[in-house]
């Protein structure tokens, strides 16, 4: 059964250091790996989008990598600023099921 | 830009009362989903629809029902509203791609709806 996991659950850090948010899922059988950001009391908004076959996605100071053998995917966020302060979630289509699986999300406060 | 709408931002509910929350896609995605968010338990797929007229339990579809009557519009039912349904709910929608198991497509969010069953 396909776990997918983040860590820390919470993480605080002084404007304009870059960051690492972490991903992990156990079965390397993925269709993709999918980032997304979450403020409090609001829907979720999609940040990157990772096929199987990629490493990498960029989009302005967001950079997503994509270790499929080793079951990981790192966000990385660069020159952090106040309003990047939210939940990030990552998921998983699965292979075996075609269902998409969410970890429990990093929240992160970057303080002025 | 995708746009998926919820009708709802906030609902207040009594008990027993039938609960209908609405969600409008108008990028002609063939894939919806209805999520609740509870903290600590996370995201948890609730019904999702890969076609008009088509759906398909998630992990918790319990007090629940859906329709699809338009491929734009999926809808989320609860018959008899009960106090356990107190969430936070999310429509989602992403195209459906051949070849790759149909749901590989980027997904995207509604706004929410906040419930609250008294």
């Amino acid at each position: 059964k396909q776990e997918v996991t983040q860590i820390p659950a919470a993480l605080s850090v002084p404007e304009g250091e870059n960051l690492v948010l972490n991903c992990s899922f156990t079965d390397s059988a993925i269709y993709n790996l999918q980032w997304f950001r979450q403020d409090p009391g609001k829907g979720l908004t999609s940040l990157l989008l990772i096929q199987s076959s990629q490493r990498e996605q960029t989009s302005g100071r967001l950079n997503a990598s994509l270790d499929k053998s080793s079951g990981r995917s790192t966000l990385y966020i660069a020159a952090s600023q106040p309003g990047d302060s939210a939940t990030y979630l990552c998921a998983v289509v699965a292979v075996n099921t075609g269902k998409l699986i969410f970890g429990q999300g990093t929240t992160l406060q970057v303080k002025p | 830009d995708v746009k998926v709408t919820q009708s709802s931002r906030y609902l207040v509910k009594r008990t027993g009362e039938k609960v209908f929350l609405e969600c409008v896609q108008d990028m002609d995605h063939e894939n919806m989903f209805w999520y609740r968010q509870d903290p600590g338990l996370g995201l948890r797929l609730i019904y999702f629809s890969y076609d008009v007229k088509m759906k398909e339990k998630g992990d918790i579809p319990e007090g629940y029902s859906v329709s699809r009557e338009k491929k734009e519009r999926f809808s989320l039912i609860l018959e008899s509203a009960s106090t356990n349904q107190t969430s936070m709910y999310l429509c989602a929608s992403n195209p459906f791609l051949l070849g790759a198991g149909g749901n590989t497509g980027e997904l995207f969010f509604g706004e929410g709806s906040r419930l609250t069953v008294l």
